[in-house]
């Protein structure tokens, strides 16, 4: 079926380095990509969004960068914090209804 | 609602009851959606509601599970007989038209035991 993928299980990282976070669709039709921080015992959080007209969209510290050529979506966090430790899911909406959601990737930050 | 507010937040049931699990979504958010996140897995879509059309029910697992949304608002998951394997994070979403603005309350952990 249908999935988003994610190429790296855990990523480990030293406090104040840039991580970069992958993530693998399948769904062409797809026009828009959400990245999502879950930290331990809550629920997933909306970091950032991007439509399939752009290729890359920042925020605070965070840069959604989308290759539609080889379908491939990528989260870059600029001077990893420890309070950015956490697992991180990609989801791709096809349809404008549910999305789905990728196996996640935990980040865990050095200090 | 501020956001998407879910409870209880914690349920401990016995095995073969029924329990329900309740979401209230974010005011004037037309789609709502329910995923269960099993330890360490990543989000199993359930059910969607998006206004008053049918809802996408290709999610539910068996026929013990069955959800409602009454006046395009509240929804309710409930599971029937419940079993061990049902154990797990059940987290609601609910977001405007064409899946903008999706956001997920805190989850409901149930435990079968």
């Amino acid at each position: 079926g249908e999935s988003v993928g994610l190429h790296l299980p855990t990523l480990s990282v030293q406090e104040g380095d840039n991580s970069i976070i992958n993530c693998a669709y399948s769904n062409s039709a797809s026009d828009y990509f959400i990245w999502y921080k879950q930290e331990s015992g809550k629920g997933p959080q909306f970091i950032i969004d991007i439509r399939s007209n752009m290729d890359k969209r920042q925020g605070q510290r965070v840069t959604v960068l989308l290759n539609k050529t080889v379908k491939h979506l990528s989260l870059q966090i600029a001077a990893t914090q420890p309070g950015d430790s956490a697992v991180y899911f990609c989801a791709e909406n096809p349809s404008g209804g549910k999305l789905i959601f990728g196996q996640g990737t935990e980040l865990s930050v050095k200090p | 609602g501020a956001g998407v507010s879910q409870s209880p937040s914690n349920k401990v049931t016995e095995k073969g009851k029924d329990v329900e699990l309740r979401c209230d979504p974010i005011s004037g958010h037309t789609a709502l959606y329910w995923y269960r996140q099993s330890l360490g897995q990543g989000l199993e879509f359930l059910i969607y509601f998006q206004g008053n059309s049918a809802p996408d029910k290709s999610g539910l697992p068996s026929d013990r599970f069955s959800a409602e949304r009454t006046g395009g608002s509240v929804s309710t998951l409930t599971i029937q007989r419940t079993q061990q394997e049902d154990s797990a994070v059940y987290l609601c979403a609910s977001s405007s038209l064409g899946g903008y603005g999706y956001t997920f309350g805190s989850g409901t952990r149930l435990t079968v035991v």
